[in-house]
């Protein structure tokens, strides 16, 4: 699976949109983007994934770059409760293996009021 | 609800003794998994099963033992715990074949003195 590259930390203040930057530019054809958080210590959270073309549901929207090596997550308008870290993963949908899901260090996003 | 439920939520043991986390999930997925969170935060895959049938087995000493009665059950059996089994511990289920990604439990702290 392609490695990706986030920011260590990001803040953003209250009420404002947060973007969250994902550069993954060795992404093969068939590899979606997904995106999780995990809010201090609890289990990670599924956001919304993509594989082309840009995504939105009830929690963020992705934006996928036309060359697929980089990709934004936004959260429209930040609350206290959006702040967690943040992993972006680049993974098939499908394998013989099922859908292994490799974590990395994630963006610490704090939302400040 | 419907949801991935582990028990119990925090375990306390001593060295060399032998203990099991549980894991169910109500979702109808065929795919469970465990992952290890350190306490670095870095999350790590252990085990998967799809329908009862061990397909991921990371490096995991074979103290570390999955077991899967029927798909919508996967346990966690440590024999003989180390001081460095101390992590939290998260189940994970998924429908292979649908893109959603996981759906991940609460986690299991574990502590190991």
């Amino acid at each position: 699976d392609a490695k990706t590259t986030q920011p260590t930390s990001m803040d953003c203040a209250e009420g404002r949109a947060a973007n969250l930057p994902c550069n993954h530019s060795t992404i093969s054809g068939n590899e979606y983007v997904y995106w999780y958080r995990q809010i201090h210590s609890q289990g990670p959270q599924y956001i919304i994934h993509g594989l082309k073309n840009n995504e939105t549901n009830e929690m963020a929207s992705l934006i996928i770059t036309e060359d697929r090596k980089s990709s934004t997550l936004i959260l429209p308008h930040a609350t206290l409760r959006d702040t967690a870290v943040y992993y972006c993963i680049v993974r098939v949908h499908y394998n013989n293996y099922g859908q292994n899901f490799v974590f990395g260090p994630g963006t610490r996003l704090s939302v400040l009021p | 609800d419907t949801a991935v439920s582990q028990t119990p939520k925090y375990l306390v043991t001593q060295m060399g003794n032998d203990k099991s986390i549980k894991c169910e999930q109500n979702l109808g997925h065929d795919t469970m998994y465990w992952y290890k969170q350190d306490s670095k935060k870095f999350l790590k895959i252990m085990f998967s099963y799809n329908n009862k049938e061990l397909i991921i087995n990371e490096t995991v000493p074979n103290r570390f033992s999955p077991k899967s009665p029927d798909k919508a059950h996967l346990n966690l059996h440590i024999n003989s715990l180390e001081l460095g089994d101390s992590a939290v511990y998260f189940c994970a289920s998924s429908q292979v074949s649908a893109p959603y990604g996981y759906t991940f439990g609460s986690g299991t702290r574990l502590t190991v003195v």
